[in-house]
């Protein structure tokens, strides 16, 4: 089956970290484009970052640009989000999400999402 | 950059058709796919049309995609609404090196 599964979001005081991850199964996060999108409680959707693994390529909204760091362990196949510098603001539940095909296919895989609240 | 705008919310009956749109601020709506996500309470969002006007594996032919360039939007339709479709649903696309999504619109089936 193919599936995603977050783990590491908890509470954090701003200014804090926090490492998230995302492990694969049923498919190799070499083979596609990896995603981290987020949902801020009661609003929308909002992209984070996205890598192409077999590059190594990565893309960052400028909201997060320069605190966030995506990442890949092939050897776990899975998926990793460096949040430094938090603010009250990244507070959200942070989705891993595959891209089905090259760069403009859908977001066809999704976890079931792990919770970041960013307060003193 | 440009910005992908939804109606905040729709309502509409069991049986009845309703249209979510999704208008792009700036550039064309046809240059770069657009997909929808539907995403119930508590849920993470699954793909219900891809690459503009395609079905999901699963989703029913009661869903369609479509682009119109004259609107420059892209505009989600459901026939025959179920409770069940009850929902928020997303559309998203592309800018360069980011993907967008618009802000969302929550149906609601009464």
């Amino acid at each position: 089956e193919v599936q995603l599964v977050e783990s590491g979001g908890g509470l954090v005081k701003p200014g804090g970290s926090l490492r998230l991850s995302c492990a694969a199964s049923g498919f190799s996060v070499s083979d596609y484009i990896m995603n981290w999108v987020r949902q801020a409680p009661g609003k929308g959707l909002e992209w984070v970052s996205s890598i192409i693994i077999t590059n190594s390529y990565t893309y960052y909204a400028d909201s997060v640009k320069g605190r966030f760091t995506i990442s890949r362990d092939t050897a776990k196949n899975s998926l990793n989000l460096q949040m430094d510098s938090l603010r009250a603001e990244d507070t959200a539940v942070y989705y891993c999400a595959r891209v089905s095909s090259g760069w403009f296919g859908n977001f066809d895989v999704w976890g079931q999402g792990t919770l970041v609240t960013v307060s003193s | 950059n440009f910005m992908l705008t939804q109606p905040h919310s729709v309502s509409e009956s069991p049986g009845k058709t309703v249209t979510i749109s999704c208008t792009r601020s700036s550039g064309s709506i046809a240059s770069d796919y657009v997909h929808w996500y539907q995403q119930r309470p508590g849920s993470a969002p699954t793909t219900v049309i891809y690459e503009n006007n395609q079905r999901h594996s699963g989703v029913p032919d009661r869903f369609s995609g479509s682009i119109d360039s004259s609107s420059n939007s892209a505009s989600l339709t459901i026939s025959g609404l179920r409770t069940e479709d009850e929902a928020d649903y997303y559309c998203q696309s592309y800018d360069s090196g980011n993907k967008v999504f618009g802000g969302g619109t929550k149906l609601t089936v009464l």
